[in-house]
């Protein structure tokens, strides 16, 4: 089954311990991309790979990293988690045409909740 | 700075009516306009798209308007149901971005 999977679902933690959300899709995608959702605020892009060792910032990445090593998997990493991080994140992944053009469905994963305290 | 401005932020209407969404975008270089829908616990996903050499694009009871001299785009679910109750999404984008997303819209059809 085509998919884009996301772990852990959930997950509670404390200020300033190091984090990592998994992202991994099985669709052989060149785009990755991670969003917070909030409510009132919509989707917001954090950072995005077009493909393997190109990520680039969308617009909230301050605090967060990402990694594209392999062309599957998109982590997310929060080096030092702060209460305002708490949000529910999801990862996207899409085809890449040649022409670099971003006009393809996008596939979201079924989101982390994340509680930083 | 590329926005697109959605509304109501929520909305509630009854079985059998029309729910009517609608976004506005102020980039003239958008160039695709797709709609995501999203259930309570599930990511979105794509419902409809449309782009601006046609004015309209129809998927069952689901029709996007668009009206590119306005630079404005509407999602009108007819004959509303029960299971139609989620959060709507409108986005767009252009040739060499990335989608830029609307704040969504909870809509809520009653029984």
């Amino acid at each position: 089954e085509a998919q884009v999977t996301q772990n852990p679902r959930y997950l509670i933690t404390v200020t300033g311990k190091k984090l990592t959300v998994t992202c991994s899709q099985n669709m052989n995608h060149e785009y990755m991309s991670w969003y917070r959702q909030d409510p009132g605020l919509g989707l917001r892009q954090i950072y995005y790979s077009m493909n393997v060792e190109v990520t680039d910032k969308g617009d909230v990445p301050e605090g967060y990293k990402v990694s594209r090593k392999e062309k599957r998997n998109f982590p997310l990493i929060l080096e030092s988690p702060s209460p305002n991080q708490t949000s529910l994140y999801f990862c996207a992944s899409s085809p890449l045409r040649l022409a670099g053009n971003f006009q393809e469905t996008q596939y979201f994963g079924p989101g982390t909740r994340l509680l930083v305290l | 700075q590329q926005q697109v401005k959605q509304s109501p932020q929520s909305l509630i209407v009854q079985k059998g009516g029309i729910s009517i969404i609608n976004c506005a975008y102020e980039n003239t270089a958008f160039d695709y306009f797709p709609w995501y829908q999203q259930f309570p616990g599930k990511g979105p996903a794509l419902l409809i798209a449309i782009r601006p050499d046609v004015s309209e694009k129809k998927e069952g009871r689901f029709t996007i308007s668009f009206n590119k001299s306005a630079k404005q785009f509407s999602l009108h679910i007819m004959d509303s149901q029960p299971g139609d109750s989620a959060t709507y999404f409108c986005a767009a984008s252009m040739r060499y971005s990335t989608l830029t997303f609307g704040k969504g819209t909870m809509l809520l059809v009653s029984p």
